[in-house]
């Protein structure tokens, strides 16, 4: 079975750190790969996504990383605010051939320390 | 416009009994998806629904149904419920597949005793 592997399973790091959580597929095709964010009580939401083409992008603070021969992409959170401490879920969209189904991480918890 | 809309939030149920839970999409979306969601297990897809035709189905025994009604609400149900089903269900919506920016709801909390 497709299996997206996330990295850590929690993480806590002070203000103003850098925040890194890595993904890594396995020996599939997939052709989008989002990062969620979900507060405590909430759905999850759409932080940043990339597509395999891309090796980098950037958006505000948040950047991910993508590396397709290694098969693994990593969310960097620079200056790392208490208002990120939240789940993160990396995600991988699957082909044409298996109807693009989304397959998701585990998740990480980050916790932003003061 | 009015996010994904799920009923009830909370629920709390005994085994073997059966429940229903709904979902209302962003208007204009007609994709649905359906998921799990339990501390240790992340986000578990149960499936997708498109013009009320199920697209996809993850890899959940066939006590978790669903369907999709042709104003793209849903609705799913689980029979002769069991202890492991307790857990957040969150539903999901998206324009059309392919799934990217999928607008997730607050989830149903759903309790088995």
């Amino acid at each position: 079975q497709q299996q997206v592997k996330q990295s850590p399973q929690s993480l806590i790091v002070q203000k103003g750190g850098i925040s890194i959580i890595n993904c890594a597929y396995e020996n599939t095709a997939f052709d989008y790969f989002p990062w969620y964010q979900q507060f405590p009580g909430k759905g999850p939401a759409l932080l940043i996504a990339i597509r395999p083409d891309v090796s980098e992008k950037k958006e505000g603070r948040f950047t991910i990383s993508f590396n397709k021969s290694a098969k693994q992409f990593s969310l960097h959170i620079m200056d790392s605010q208490p208002g990120d401490s939240a789940t993160y879920f990396c995600a991988a969209r699957g082909t044409r051939d298996s109807n693009y189904q989304l397959i998701w991480g585990a998740g990480t918890k980050l916790i932003i320390k003061p | 416009k009015a996010g994904v809309t799920q009923t009830p939030r909370y629920l709390i149920k005994t085994r073997g009994q059966q429940v229903t839970l709904s979902c209302s999409p962003i208007s204009g979306h007609r994709s649905v998806s359906w998921y799990q969601q339990t501390p240790g297990q992340g986000l578990q897809f149960l499936f997708e629904y498109f013009s009320e035709t199920q697209r996809n189905k993850g890899n959940f025994p066939g006590r978790f149904s669903g369907r999709q009604f042709s104003n793209s609400r849903s609705e799913m149900n689980v029979s002769t419920l069991e202890l492991g089903d307790s857990a957040l269900y969150l539903c999901a919506s998206s324009l059309v597949p392919p799934p990217e920016t999928q607008y997730f709801g607050p989830g149903t909390r759903l309790l088995v005793l």
